[in-house]
Order: C-alpha cells, then structure tokens, then sequence
C-alpha cells in the first residue's frame, strides 16, 4: 500500500514568508508525528496528533510554528514569517496508534531553505 | 548531556565486515527504534524492541535494559548498506509515542 507522502519535497523561501508543508498519512494510521531535522543535527520531535484528542505541541520552537490536522487525514504544518535558521528538513511520521509503541512509518520530508 | 547516546558517530568499514554500531540511554523507556536513513532519502524503521534480541535478515538489534544499551549489528556488510543509522527511544509515561533520537552514527562501506 501508499507510505506516508509529503509535499513538497523542496521549498525554497524567502526571509519573512509563510509556508505550508503537507502530509499524508497511511490510510488507518491514528498517530501522526511531525519532526525537523537540521543539517548536521540530529531529529527534533516537533508535533503529535492522536485521533481527536488535543495534539502534543511541546516540540513546536516558537509561536511562528503551527500545525493542523483535520481527523485522522492530512496534516499540514504551517511556518509564518520565516527565518534562516527555520531552513531544515521537516520530516512527517504516522503509525497504527499510540496507546502502546508502535513502530513509525516516515515520509520522504521536504526540504525547506530561507534565503 | 543527551538522553540518548551513539558510538561511534562515524565508521568505514570494508566489504564483509562485521559491524557494530551502539546505543545507549539515560532514561525509562518503553520501547527503542534503531532507524536507517539513507543519503538524501526517507527514514526507514529497522527495528522496535523493549527487550532481547531481534533478527531480520543481516541486520540484529539487542537490547539490555538493566544496563541501558542496545547495539545494532551487520553481517557480512555491503556498499548498500552505507547510511546513517540513528537509534530512538520512546520514553516511559505518558509520552510513550514521542521519540528522542540519537545522532546518528554514519556508516560507510567500501567494496
């Protein structure tokens, strides 16, 4: 079946401009996890949504950052006015559920650079 | 200090070889995730485990609880098998799904 794909695979912005990162997630999948990977850095959780329940914005490094995700479906991950140090892959997970662990299936991520 | 350590952060090795690669943790953890992503493309999970051993094909991934430390091994390493290898862990309590990763160990095999 479909894995978990996310567009744009690159996005190239200019300093001060909004975003709009997308994921779709594999049909079933309850759970879906947004994290960012900066170059030479490990990956940062970011965002968890979990069915209907209120989403786990711990990650989220500031108030320019937001995410939605509209019942178990696509999710989008918004970044207004943004910065260099915003540039990053942005990496989107999904998995069967989140009671117990499960293992997380990973998009390909878009490649997102401030200019 | 990081919740979750990786050694070595970069290895070679030849075609054959038998590889090691670490883990180790800080924290209680319900489960560890050892992830392969390959250069300029997705992650892929290799492994979930809470406890002993598990195979799949090449590649085992142990883990000790008591002394907080998984390994994830390679058999008869190949060129395709060159990656970054990353191990995650999910912590124990109410934040079971979220991941924290390791670095990365970066992992070359030369023919």
């Amino acid at each position: 079946g479909a894995g978990v794909s996310q567009s744009p695979s690159n996005k190239v912005t200019e300093k001060g401009k909004d975003v709009e990162l997308r994921c779709d997630p594999i049909s079933g999948h309850t759970a879906l996890y947004w994290y960012r990977q900066r170059l030479g850095q490990g990956l940062e959780f970011l965002i968890y949504f979990q069915g209907n329940s209120a989403p786990d914005k711990s990650g989220l490094p500031s108030d320019r950052f937001s995410a939605e995700r509209t019942g178990e479906s696509v999710s989008t991950l918004t970044i207004q006015r943004t910065q260099q140090e915003d540039s990053a892959v942005y990496l989107c997970a999904s998995s069967r559920d989140s009671t117990y662990p499960y293992e997380q299936y990973f998009g390909p991520g878009t490649r997102l650079t401030v200019t | 200090k990081n919740e979750v350590e990786q050694s070595p952060q970069n290895l070679t090795a030849q075609e054959g070889e038998f590889i090691t690669i670490n883990c180790s943790y800080s924290v209680g953890i319900s489960a560890l995730h050892w992830l392969q992503q390959h250069p300029g493309g997705g992650i892929v999970s290799l492994f979930m485990l809470s406890s002993g051993k598990k195979k799949h094909g090449r590649l085992i991934a142990t883990i000790n609880i008591q002394e907080k430390h998984s390994s994830l091994h390679i058999t008869a390493s190949h060129p395709r098998d060159s990656a970054v290898y990353i191990c995650a862990v999910t912590l124990w309590g109410g934040s079971n799904y979220k991941l924290t990763f390791g670095k990365g160990t970066l992992l070359t095999v030369n023919p």
